[in-house]
């Protein structure tokens, strides 16, 4: 079955940067795409960012560009996110999700990853 | 401020029907651009309800139905029941410098 599974929870403090991951399984890895999506707490979700699996294009929503990377390591199924400069507007659960391309529904989704930006 | 605009909560009995707004305009919705729905449970990741305005992935329920018109798409739900009280969430694509994929600021549904 297809299952996405998520890095452990971290805490950061401000301006420093995070790498969370995804590490994907039950399905072929090249064939679709990850999207990210973030939730600060008590809010609503926010897309980050696209990357294709396939040939590691990306697409990044224009409030992180600059500022975000995301990658993938296809000999281990895994999509890697990467933010900087972190803010304590940065705390939130970080969602990956498996899509076809960008503006595709995330039809399977990772359990999240609670990252707290702190001094 | 979200791109698409939704009601911040709605509720209804059991049994009762519901319908969940997306509010969008001519750069997503009303440029003909597909919309997803979400459920979410608390604590928990979003669950796709429903794909390209209408069709249910399987194993969601046909209580719930999409629908889209102009610059608006629309959830519904019928029959409600307990386990329907979560946070609603619609998706589509912007083509303005707003950026690709957009979200709803979501709805918390209240089963009285």
């Amino acid at each position: 079955q297809v299952q996405l599974v998520q890095s452990g929870a971290e805490v950061k403090k401000p301006g420093a940067s995070v790498k969370v991951s995804c590490k994907a399984s039950g399905y072929t890895f090249t064939t679709y795409g990850i999207s990210w999506v973030r939730q600060a707490p008590g809010q609503g979700l926010e897309w980050m960012g696209w990357i294709s699996a396939y040939n590691g294009n990306t697409n990044y929503a224009q409030k992180f560009q600059g500022r975000v990377t995301m990658t993938t390591d296809t000999s281990t199924s895994t999509t890697y996110m990467e933010l900087r400069s972190l803010r304590s507007d940065d705390t939130a659960v970080y969602y990956c999700a498996r899509v076809r391309v960008a503006a595709s529904p995330g039809d399977y989704w990772g359990q999240g990853i609670l990252v707290t930006v702190s001094s | 401020q979200s791109v698409l605009t939704q009601p911040p909560s709605v509720s209804g009995a059991p049994g009762q029907r519901v319908t969940i707004s997306c509010t969008g305009s001519s750069s997503n919705i009303g440029a003909g651009y597909d919309v997803h729905w979400y459920q979410q449970l608390p604590g928990t990741a979003p669950n796709l309800l429903i794909y390209g305005n209408n069709n249910r992935p399987s194993g969601v329920p046909d209580r719930f139905s999409g629908s889209k018109s102009g610059t608006s798409a629309s959830l519904a739900i019928t029959g409600l029941q307990a386990e329907d009280e979560a946070d609603y969430y619609c998706q589509s694509y912007d083509s303005s410098l707003s950026g690709f994929v957009v979200f709803g600021g979501g709805t918390k549904l209240t089963v009285l």
